[in-house]
């Protein structure tokens, strides 16, 4: 069965400090990956996505940026964290093609102090 | 690009009442409308979807209706329990998902 990894779990990092956050999935090939933040009280904000190793699609500028540099990873990342970066940041799969569900990991509470 | 708008923001229902939350979008090329459930602080995860050629579906308490033509979908759930009290979010899918801005479900014992 798939399953997908997220982590950390929570975080707290300075402002201006460097960001790494890290998803994988396990028992598919070729997934869709996605990247979504979630404030606080808000909704789900897609920040990237990708179709395939080193394919990103960024959906909102800022300074995160994604990569994948395996078929099953996707890494969120950022060179200076701003306060406003907090969130709840959430990992998701799905195969591709449409009519299918999102599997989302467990998410990652970043704080930025 | 697609649209989703959803209403209520926010939804109290008593005990044993029925709650209803709708969505609305805009790309007709839309053909799978899932809705996710995320308890506070925790993942959303599907708790139930309709695809573009199906108008309604049902799992015990929870149904989902779809129409097509007025480019509408609704979440019913019935004999609300208090665990049913989290946010909901739905989504239109063509290529991409577009979820609406979640409703807020307060189940009063």
């Amino acid at each position: 069965s798939q399953t997908i990894h997220q982590w950390p779990a929570t975080l707290v990092q300075p402002v201006g400090s460097p960001l790494s956050l890290e998803c994988t999935v396990e028992g598919t090939s070729n997934p869709n990956l996605y990247w979504y933040r979630q404030a606080a009280g808000r909704g789900l904000q897609l920040l990237f996505y990708s179709v395939g190793i080193g394919q990103i699609s960024s959906e909102v500028p800022q300074n995160l940026s994604a990569s994948r540099p395996q078929d099953r990873q996707f890494i969120l990342s950022s060179k200076k964290l701003l306060l406003s970066d907090s969130g709840f940041y959430l990992c998701a799969w799905r195969v591709t093609g449409t009519g299918v569900g999102y599997t989302f990991g467990s998410g990652t509470r970043l704080t930025v102090v | 690009g697609e649209n989703v708008e959803q209403h209520p923001s926010t939804l109290s229902v008593q005990e044993g009442d029925s709650a209803v939350i709708k969505c609305t979008y805009s790309d007709s090329a839309s053909n799978y409308f899932p809705w996710y459930k995320q308890e506070l602080g925790k993942r959303p995860q599907l708790i139930i979807d309709i695809r573009s050629n199906v108008g309604e579906k049902k799992d015990q308490r929870i149904a989902v209706t779809l129409n097509k033509t007025a480019k509408h979908f609704s979440l019913h759930i019935t004999e609300t329990q208090p665990e049913d009290s989290a946010v909901y979010f739905c989504a239109a899918t063509g290529n991409q998902f577009y979820f609406g801005t979640g409703t807020s479900l307060t189940v009063i014992p």
